[in-house]
């Protein structure tokens, strides 16, 4: 079965720096993995996606995701930290032939920029 | 252009008491369609999916069903509501290719009183 891990409940970085969000993945094929960002009480908002292709994937609002099959991660950058950063991220992988292709994901993980 | 609506945003609903979340799409058509349930604002689990009018897999056993009278039409139902049924309800839907993304409608959050 598809999985997909964030190690980190939440990351605190200071307006400016870089930013890292951590995301491993499980799956039997081949991967098509996701990222999404929720700001409080809305819904998931789509960042971007690696299908096939070059290892990294650019994406909304200058975040930018590098694939590693060999370490089957699919970690979020951003280069500089913005404050409106703030918000809860989620990986997500979804696999050909899983039910429904459904999208199956991390537990998230809380971004806090400080200013 | 596609969007989906969800509704309502808020509800409150005392135990006992039955349910509907209603989610369209408009803008395409023969989607898949999903409902996910998100607790205490962390990770999300898929309740229910359906690829087609009729067609509904349930992810996980529970109170609620779901049902989809029209292509572009999901429904969320309970007919007796318990304390654990509170949480944060997402509809999504998705072309029914593995590589594309999933779009989310805004929520509902539903308190059980």
């Amino acid at each position: 079965a598809q999985s997909v891990a964030q190690p980190e409940d939440q990351v605190n970085v200071a307006e400016g720096n870089p930013l890292t969000v951590k995301c491993t993945y499980s799956v039997s094929g081949n991967p098509y993995l996701f990222w999404y960002v929720q700001y409080p009480n809305r819904g998931l908002q789509f960042l971007l996606k690696y299908i096939t292709g070059d290892n990294l994937v650019k994406g909304s609002y200058g975040f930018e995701a590098e694939f590693n099959k060999s370490q089957t991660s699919f970690h979020l950058k951003k280069p500089s930290a913005l404050v409106s950063d703030s918000a809860l991220y989620f990986c997500a992988v979804r696999e050909f032939g899983a039910a429904g292709n459904k999208l199956t994901f991390g537990g998230g993980t809380r971004v806090l920029v400080k200013p | 252009s596609q969007t989906i609506h969800q509704w309502p945003a808020t509800l409150v609903q005392p135990v006992g008491s039955p349910l509907s979340l209603e989610c369209t799409v408009e803008g395409t058509s023969n989607p898949n369609l999903y409902w996910y349930r998100q607790a205490a604002g962390r990770g999300l689990q898929l309740l229910f999916y359906s690829v087609g009018i009729g067609q509904i897999s349930s992810e996980v056993p529970q109170n609620l069903s779901a049902s989809r009278p029209q292509d572009r039409q999901f429904i969320l139902s309970s007919k007796k509501l318990l304390l654990s049924d509170s949480g944060f309800y997402l509809c999504a839907w998705s072309t029914p290719s593995v590589n594309t993304e999933a779009f989310f409608g805004q929520g509902t959050r539903l308190t059980v009183v």
